[in-house]
């Protein structure tokens, strides 16, 4: 059965402490992984897809990396408005994404 | 375009009430989905769309009933819900490889 982990579930922050968020999947067929950002109340926003094992995408404060077990997400430097969840999700090949269960991340001035 | 776009955002519904959702996309993707969200919680699937025709159905209660009148639009119709039914509704598009995946803000439903 596909499955896919995200750890930790909650992670507290200093403004400026860098930190990486993991996410450990067991597919049948890796057609993708995505990493999108969700604030309360809203729908997730993408950030990054990630093909391959050694593929790496940033975007500001952001850097996915993926291997073939699994993906980080790097936060360097956070700030506070990075403080949100953070949903990894597999594609398998049959329109379905298979989320993990998230990281909520607090990021305090 | 890079959007999707849900309506209405908030919506308050009694128990024989019907009511619909409404989806749209310009991107050009040609799979559309209706995603279910409670708190704390990772979206779960409930329907998928592809190429307009009904691909997917997570085994939803018959009180959901999707529409996708085109290639843009996509509706969902709700009928006799339970209070147990109120959660975020999220609608989302991709190409039909998955490529793309987006997600529009949600619909905020509550079911008194």
């Amino acid at each position: 059965e596909d499955q896919v982990t995200q750890s930790p579930e909650a992670l507290r922050l200093q403004e400026g402490e860098s930190s990486s968020l993991n996410c450990s999947y067991t597919v049948s067929g890796l057609r993708g992984l995505f990493w999108y950002r969700q604030d309360p109340g809203k729908g997730p926003e993408f950030l990054f897809t990630l093909y391959s094992a050694g593929e790496e995408k940033e975007k500001e404060r952001l850097k996915a990396t993926l291997t073939k077990k699994e993906s980080f997400l790097h936060i360097t430097a956070p700030k506070p408005e990075d403080s949100a969840t953070y949903l990894c999700a597999v594609n398998t090949g049959f329109q379905k994404l298979v989320f993990g269960t998230g990281t909520r991340l607090l990021v305090s001035p | 375009d890079t959007e999707v776009t849900q309506t209405p955002k908030h919506l308050v519904m009694g128990m024989t009430n019907k009511k619909s959702l409404k989806c749209e996309q310009h991107m050009g993707h040609r799979a559309m989905y209706w995603y279910k969200q409670k708190a704390k919680k990772p979206p779960e699937l409930m329907f998928v769309y592809s190429y307009e025709k009904l691909s997917i159905n997570e085994s939803v209660p018959s009180r959901f009933s999707p529409e996708c009148p085109n290639s843009s639009l996509l509706n969902l119709h709700l009928h006799a819900l339970q209070p147990e039914d109120s959660a975020l509704y999220l609608c989302a598009s991709s190409q039909p490889t998955g490529d793309g995946y987006t997600f529009g803000s949600g619909t905020r439903l509550t079911v008194v």
